[in-house]
């Protein structure tokens, strides 16, 4: 079954930092783009990045201005996400999720596998 | 940035009756060198993640029942739902995979009538 399963979210205090984790299974990880989608409580969907299948290309969303990192490790099947000085406006559930088609090096895709998400509070 | 909208924010369609979502881009998402659009079509329901029905702005995706079809080209889109079913309420997004930044709509809400 492709499956993706995220991880590492939890509650934290503005300024700290948390690092989530996508652990894929049931396809070949190594030969897609990944990608990290969030949704802030009663809010719409919001694009966070996106990470070649050989991370040799990156992209951001512009309103995260360097705090975030994504990177990926093909060897392990798993997709991350290190978040920076974390703001409440960062609350909000966390997807991981999956390009439509693989080998996709110069391209966007949809997204046709999503993770359950995983929970990032930012609270004092 | 490509800035998606999305019209009406919320409708209620009787039982087995037509429903059409519309979602326009601020510039056009249509890739003249493979005539594709690049635009795809999400339903969310309550603590799910979005589902993927409709890529390419209109092909299906595998296992999404025909009754949802997407259609337009450019910067103007819909979906339509065909014949509503009760499972089919929830949130419906656009979004576009044009260029980044990823851009998607601010959701429909598809109520039973």
């Amino acid at each position: 079954e492709v499956q993706l399963v995220e991880s590492g979210g939890g509650l934290v205090r503005p300024g700290g930092s948390l690092r989530l984790s996508c652990a894929a299974s049931g396809f070949t990880f190594s030969t897609y783009t990944m990608n990290w989608v969030r949704q802030a409580p009663g809010k719409g969907l919001e694009w966070v990045s996106s990470i070649s299948s050989n991370s040799n290309h990156i992209y951001y969303a512009d309103s995260l201005k360097g705090r975030f990192t994504i990177s990926r490790d093909n060897a392990k099947n798993s997709l991350y996400l290190q978040m920076n000085s974390l703001r409440a406006e960062d609350t909000g559930v966390y997807y991981c999720a999956r390009d439509h088609a693989p080998y996709n090096y110069n391209d966007f895709d949809a997204f046709d596998i999503w993770g359950q998400g995983t929970t990032v509070t930012v609270s004092s | 940035d490509i800035v998606m909208t999305q019209s009406p924010h919320s409708l209620a369609v009787s039982l087995g009756e037509r429903a059409t979502i519309n979602c326009k881009s601020s510039q056009s998402v249509l890739y003249s060198s493979n005539n594709k659009n690049y635009l795809a079509w999400y339903q969310q329901k309550p603590g799910q993640p979005p589902k993927l029905l409709i890529y390419w702005a209109s092909t299906r995706e595998s296992g999404v029942p025909d009754r949802f079809s997407g259609s337009g080209s450019g910067t103007d889109f819909t979906l339509t739902i065909s014949s509503l079913q009760a499972e089919d309420v929830a949130l419906y997004y656009c979004h576009q995979y044009y260029s980044s930044p990823l851009t998607f709509g601010p959701g429909t809400k598809v109520d039973i009538k």
